[in-house]
């Protein structure tokens, strides 16, 4: 029983089209993030989420629209694509508070062509 | 401000020797730590944290790591590696409403 689950796991399209990214945890965790881990393996934070409640939009263009439409789901809608958002995402939940640790999903590895 | 740094890109060890992966913070206050690991293809699993008391923490899959709060360090230790220990490590700590991670360090294991 997968604790973060994404869909989809890889994902392949062409630039200016729009594609979303679905997380469900069910961990009864407040608090859900997405991160973008570059080519180097570098993690970003992108947006993280409390309660449903936008908390962190870490200067990620407009083209990225979280959407968090109950506590264990948090959607990542990306429009007009573009090269450099290949990448690959991942969700991650938590509870609320600094003493606790992130559990992260499988990623999504999103190629634009 | 706030930040983790690794400072080894790279790492190659033989199998069965012992292993030792820096990892130094940059925060205003004690901060909560955490190692983990990223096996190729795979999302990142949790190998160890501290969140207080003793400075030597236990892991999974064997792995310690010792909070030093005078060199602001949270160095990651292993004995004896296994082939299957190769993977991409990373350091964290948890900010408000977000998990700082440094930049990561590969391990490659020789037979």
């Amino acid at each position: 029983d997968t604790a973060v689950s994404q869909t989809p796991k890889y994902l392949v399209t062409q630039m200016g089209n729009d594609k979303s990214i679905k997380c469900e945890q069910n961990l009864g965790h407040d608090t859900m993030y997405w991160y973008k881990q570059d080519s180097k393996k570098f993690l970003k934070i992108m947006f993280s989420y409390n309660n449903k409640e936008l908390i962190i939009n870490e200067t990620v263009p407009n083209r990225f629209s979280p959407k968090s439409p109950d506590k264990a789901h948090l959607n990542l809608h990306i429009n007009s694509l573009e090269l450099g958002d290949s990448a690959v995402y991942f969700c991650a939940s938590s509870r609320e508070g600094l003493n606790t640790e992130a559990f992260f999903g499988q990623g999504t590895r999103l190629t634009v062509v | 401000a706030q930040s983790v740094t690794q400072p080894d890109i790279h790492i190659t060890v033989s199998e069965g020797a012992s292993l030792e992966l820096r990892c130094n913070y940059s925060y205003g206050a004690t901060p909560y730590l955490f190692w983990y690991v990223q096996s190729p293809g795979q999302g990142l699993q949790l190998l160890l944290k501290y969140f207080s008391g003793d400075t030597l923490v236990q892991g999974i899959k064997g792995f310690e790591a010792e909070f030093k709060r005078s060199q602001s360090s949270f160095n990651l230790r292993k004995p004896s590696v296994h082939w299957s220990d190769a993977a991409e490590y990373f350091c964290a700590f948890s900010g408000t409403y977000k998990y700082i991670f440094g930049t990561g360090t590969r391990l490659k294991v020789l037979a």
